[in-house]
């Protein structure tokens, strides 16, 4: 069965500085991952994916994430923390054994300081 | 392209009424999804469709709780009888196949 876990509720971040939150997921065959953004009272959005090819993937907002197999991890940076940056970010996983079923984290809430 | 449309946005009742929200999936799409989202639990998948076909209801908490998918155009979540404790944010997303999900903004249901 798949599952994710991201590593902290909660991360804080001084404006400028390095933007790390943690993903490892479960998957019995090769997953697609994901990061999703969730502004306040807004659905979530598509910040970046990974299905197969290079395993460091870029997405919007200056975000990327690397694929790494051996780690199982799928951990999302952004070199600097801008204020627009403060959401909430989920990691999800799917695989083609569940339909297009997805798998999402219990999601990590970014504060960014200015 | 407008997007997922979901509706109401907000819906306020009282405990016992009958609850219908609404999702309109991006056209051409052929996977819908029904999430609802509260501080305690996060986001949880109730149901899921493709092509109009429920495939897992696995999450839908308990038979007061539906799901109809009449048309790729249009499905609903009904509620009957809405306790408190299913307030909540309802999301609708769908997918046309890539496995990216388009989630709409939501509706906050609020039961009193």
């Amino acid at each position: 069965a798949q599952s994710v876990t991201q590593l902290g509720s909660h991360v804080s971040v001084s404006e400028g500085a390095l933007v790390l939150l943690r993903c490892n997921y479960s998957s019995s065959v090769p997953p697609y991952l994901f990061w999703y953004v969730q502004y306040p009272n807004q659905g979530l959005q598509l910040l970046l994916k990974y299905t197969t090819g290079a395993t460091l993937v870029k997405g919007i907002n200056g975000f990327e994430a690397e694929f790494k197999k051996s780690e199982t991890s799928f951990h999302l940076t952004k070199p600097s923390a801008h204020m627009s940056d403060a959401a909430e970010y989920f990691c999800a996983v799917s695989d083609n054994t569940g339909g297009f079923k997805t798998i999402f984290g219990a999601g990590t809430r970014l504060f960014v300081k200015a | 392209d407008a997007g997922v449309i979901q509706s109401p946005r907000h819906e306020v009742t009282e405990m016992g009424q009958e609850v219908t929200l609404r999702c309109k999936p991006i056209s051409g799409h052929n996977s819908l999804f029904w999430y609802r989202q509260t501080m305690m639990r996060g986001l949880e998948l109730l149901i899921y469709f493709n092509n109009n076909v429920p495939i897992d209801d696995s999450g839908m908490p308990e038979d007061r709780f539906s799901a109809k998918m009449p048309n790729a155009s249009f499905s609903t979540l009904k509620i009957q009888p809405s306790e408190p404790r299913d307030s909540a944010v309802y999301f609708c997303a769908s997918t046309g196949g890539s496995y990216e999900q388009y989630f709409g903004p939501g509706t906050r249901l609020t039961v009193t």
